[in-house]
């Protein structure tokens, strides 16, 4: 158990619609990252969030947005979802800002877009 | 842009045997960070070694070691006394010293035979 919590773990859904990832980091982890495991794309580093505010961006699309929250979980929200959007969300937390320092994953969240 | 190339999708090795995963990459930047994952079928991301490009020396942890030779991009990973537990997918990643946006191989898959 990595200590990062992700809710919830399963997710199923139609194309058009929005839903709501949840992320809650390891105790005192103040950097939270985003990552999708797809079959087509693998994975990919998404967004970053520091302490509350927005530290680095990968290909996230523009349909997507995350935040912080001062009690330091993150939220990725997803609009407009699309078929190709079926796929495994992380989360992961280190205790700085720099990429480099040890993440630690949640389980992930299955998003099923039907 | 950084590119992780693993050229092995699978593998498998006998128990307590040796095994060694390959990864190249590609940049232009001379400090970076390099790191082996692992995913078990669990599907929880499991760091299992990180380089520091500046450091010569090879890293290792326990029966986990990586030969990382940097004029070469290349930077393997050597299991030794492969265990059971070992069965999982394997990522190589690469984030540059000051971006956080990590990139990902596509993995190998390393099966462990009783």
């Amino acid at each position: 158990d990595s200590g990062v919590t992700q809710t919830p773990k399963h997710l199923i859904t139609a194309t058009g619609q929005r839903v709501t990832l949840r992320c809650s980091p390891r105790s005192g982890d103040l950097s939270v990252y985003w990552y999708q495991q797809s079959l087509d794309q693998g994975l990919q580093f998404l967004i970053q969030y520091y302490n509350g505010e927005e530290r680095a961006k990968g290909n996230i699309l523009e349909r997507f947005s995350a935040q912080q929250f001062p009690d330091l979980h993150s939220e990725l929200n997803l609009s407009s979802l699309e078929l190709g959007d079926s796929a495994l969300y992380f989360c992961a937390s280190s205790v700085g800002d720099q990429g480099h320092n040890e993440q630690f994953f949640g389980p992930g969240t299955r998003l099923t877009v039907l | 842009a950084q590119t992780v190339t693993q050229s092995q999708p699978e593998m498998s090795v006998q128990e307590a045997e040796t095994v060694t995963l390959s990864c190249t990459y590609d940049t232009s930047e001379s400090n970076y960070y390099l790191f082996w994952y692992k995913q078990p079928p669990s599907r929880q991301m499991i760091l299992v070694i990180r380089q520091e490009a500046y450091k010569q020396q090879n890293a290792t942890e326990n029966r986990f070691s990586v030969n990382f030779q940097k004029a070469a991009k290349s930077f393997s990973l050597k299991i030794s006394d492969s265990q059971l537990g070992d069965t999982a997918m394997y990522f190589c990643a690469f984030t540059k010293y000051n971006n956080n946006d990590m990139r990902f191989g596509a993995g190998t898959r390393l099966t462990v035979k009783p």
